[in-house]
């Protein structure tokens, strides 16, 4: 079967910095993506690693060990407008190129 | 860059009705499309992959007989859900995968809230 884990809440303060981890265990790999998604919407693609280290873009990067199957989303000089849920996805699985999302991780980011 | 366009965004129906969800790509052409289902404050889950000109391959648990799908062209897919109940009420999402792009390459469209009482 396929495993994607990561936490299901996090809160953070406006200005910090916070780190939503991921963990997989695939029977294929060609990617890991983060998406954002606010309720009753479409999720917005954050970032790509195919590559193991560190992809970097604006106030958030992405880390990839593809030997640990370990991911992580770093957030910066958070923002009110940063509490949303933030999806860790996993592409390759199957003979279509599938991509398979983890539970999601809830952000509150409070005054 | 590459735009799904997902219809209609949302839809309240009677139990027992169908209703067809549509999924375009607007500027590329998508071989394989994917639907997926999200309950209140869960994750996307896959459902079944569309493939043009083939029958869709659909995920352990999802009756394909009550979700039908059909991707007659290169850039349409559709989701029809057959003899609706309130438990089917969710948000159905695709995504096209423009290969043109590379390995990164899947769009989502806009999504479509499904009511059904």
């Amino acid at each position: 079967g396929q495993n994607i884990d990561q936490p299901t809440e996090m809160t953070a303060t406006e200005g910090a910095i916070v780190q939503i981890n991921c963990t997989y265990q695939t029977s294929g790999f060609n990617g890991l993506f983060w998406y954002q998604q606010h309720a009753g919407e479409a999720p917005t693609f954050l970032s790509y690693n195919v590559l193991d280290g560190l992809e970097e873009k604006g106030r958030f990067s992405s880390f990839l060990s593809r030997s640990k199957g370990y991911s992580y989303l770093l957030l910066k000089e958070l923002q009110m407008k940063d509490s949303a849920s933030y999806l860790c996805a996993v592409s390759g699985l199957g003979g279509y190129n599938k991509l398979i999302f983890g539970a999601g991780t809830r952000l509150a980011v409070h005054p | 860059g590459a735009v799904v366009s997902q219809h209609p965004s949302w839809v309240i129906c009677k139990s027992g009705t169908s209703v067809k969800i549509e999924c375009r790509s607007l500027d590329f052409q998508a071989t394989t499309m994917f639907w997926y289902r999200q309950f209140p404050k869960q994750s996307l889950m896959l459902m079944a992959t569309s493939n043009e000109g083939s029958k869709a391959t659909y995920e352990q648990g999802v009756e394909k007989d009550k979700f039908l799908i059909n991707h007659a062209s290169l850039t349409l897919s559709t989701l029809t859900v057959t003899s609706a109940h309130p438990e089917d009420s969710s948000f159905y999402i695709c995504s096209a995968r423009d290969t043109d792009r590379g390995l990164d390459g899947y769009t989502f469209g806009s999504g479509t809230r499904l009511t059904v009482v």
